[in-house]
């Protein structure tokens, strides 16, 4: 039972263009979502999050939105750069509890 | 202030072996938390840990696995007469609280080899 999906397993833009990298939930009883950038052999790096209070947050180039009817959020990269490409891991949070559910990933491929 | 550290990075069993895998959380997290993440795919949850406590360990396979974060030293996974289906990256992340919103902070990971 995948609670968390990312359909989209690659995405290709171009320099300066805007990357939107797309999350679906299941479970209502998410309170928090947040963002992972993952670099090969490397750990994921936090990026942004979001509570389920709110329906958008942002940090730079980097905005989260969460629209909780359609239980998806999204995050968009603007301007995109090539050291952002990456796999992209949205996480969601269930109420008290301090574990995460992941989606599969996303990877972006920023081209120069 | 150093991050979630793990070791080995790189850790080669036999089948039938003994895998024990560690993580130092940053200083000043009392929470722990186990991920592995299959080939191919995205990371799983497999326990929940505080200083001599499981939490939550509902990610755990039922058989092999188990997982300590003693009143000193570092959390470990340790993973018992290992199988080539146990091949995966292990990753250890930390936090300071479990109820706030506080985002978890990942180790480079162990990456577990079983031939």
């Amino acid at each position: 039972d995948q609670q968390v999906k990312q359909n989209s397993p690659s995405l290709s833009v171009q320099e300066g263009r805007i990357s939107i990298l797309n999350c679906d939930y299941t479970n209502s009883m998410f309170d928090y979502f947040l963002w992972y950038k993952k670099y090969p052999a490397e750990g994921p790096t936090f990026l942004i999050s979001i509570s389920s209070i709110k329906d958008k947050n942002e940090d730079g180039r980097f905005t989260v939105f969460l629209n909780k009817s359609a239980k998806h959020l999204s995050l968009h990269i603007v301007p995109s750069q090539p050291g952002d490409s990456a796999v992209y891991f949205c996480a969601a949070r269930p109420s008290n509890t301090g574990k995460l559910i992941f989606g599969q990933g996303t990877t972006l491929q920023v081209k120069p | 202030n150093a991050g979630v550290m793990q070791n080995p990075r790189h850790l080669v069993r036999r089948r039938g072996q003994e895998a024990r895998l560690r993580c130092s959380p940053m200083k000043g997290h009392s929470h722990v938390y186990w991920y592995r993440q299959l080939p191919e795919e995205g990371l799983k949850f497999m326990v929940y840990l505080q200083k001599e406590n499981i939490i939550d360990e509902s990610g755990m396979p039922k058989e092999r696995f188990s997982a300590e974060f003693p009143k000193e030293g570092p959390s470990i996974l340790r993973i018992q007469q290992v199988v080539r289906g146990d091949s995966a990256a292990y990753f250890c992340a930390s936090s300071p609280l479990d109820s706030e919103n506080t985002e978890a902070f990942f180790g480079q990971g162990t990456r577990l080899t079983v031939v």
